[in-house]
């Protein structure tokens, strides 16, 4: 049973460019969230995803967006690339109700903006 | 707003001792509480949750007990081994069920031989 894969596992990026990053959930899983994890913090909600749409956004600016398809697999785009947002990026899937059955996570796309 | 506070690490222990790590939550309603690990270089892994006041979780030895009335949720095993090193993270699930997950900053356990 495959879990959650995350496209690329690492990637390096100049300050303005956009990057994509990908995530396939969980087989059986419909819901997809992004985190971000700074070194040597906890992650931190960036958004969520159910039924195509952006059910939930965290504190983050408009240069952070995503996408849904119909297969519940995801995208997140980050565009105007800064130095802060070097991180791990983590996808999480889950049913619907995630706050009782939990989250399985990706191993994350190691993002270096240089 | 809502939010975990564990202990700061990191923590180093000999092979076999007693572990805990504490972890207390602010939050409205009633949150999900979980324990997460994650391994060098690796994603998050659910280590155990909670879904409801005294609901103990326990996986692999370790083991945690959703207290409403401290807050807390700390993270316990009976005798570590070398390969639990590693950061854990405590979380609760927002109440407005969404789904979304608030962390810790985690805590690095370090298991010597």
């Amino acid at each position: 049973d495959a879990g959650v894969t995350q496209s690329p596992t690492h990637l390096i990026k100049t300050r303005g460019q956009q990057v994509t990053l990908r995530c396939s959930p969980k087989s059986g899983h419909d819901t997809v969230s992004w985190y971000q994890q700074a070194l040597g913090q906890g992650p931190q909600f960036i958004f969520q995803y159910y039924e195509e749409e952006e059910r939930q956004r965290g504190n983050f600016p408009d240069r952070f967006s995503g996408h849904q398809f119909p297969n519940y697999s995801s995208e997140l785009n980050v565009n105007a690339l800064l130095l802060g947002d070097s991180a791990l990026y983590l996808c999480a899937s889950s049913l619907v109700a995630g706050r009782v059955y939990g989250y399985t996570f990706g191993s994350g796309t190691r993002l270096t903006v240089v | 707003g809502d939010s975990v506070t564990q202990m700061e690490g990191p923590v180093t222990l000999s092979e076999e001792a007693f572990l805990t790590i504490n972890c207390t939550y602010t939050a409205t309603g009633y949150p999900s509480l979980f324990w997460y690990v994650q391994y060098p270089g690796e994603g998050l892994q659910l280590l155990l949750k909670a879904t409801k006041a005294d609901d103990k979780g326990s996986n692999k030895g370790f083991e945690a007990t959703y207290r409403k009335e401290t807050t807390s949720f700390h993270l316990e095993k009976g005798s570590v081994q070398v390969s639990d090193s590693a950061v854990y993270f405590c979380a609760l699930s927002d109440p407005s069920n969404t789904g979304k997950l608030i962390f810790g900053q985690g805590t690095t356990l370090q298991v010597k031989p």
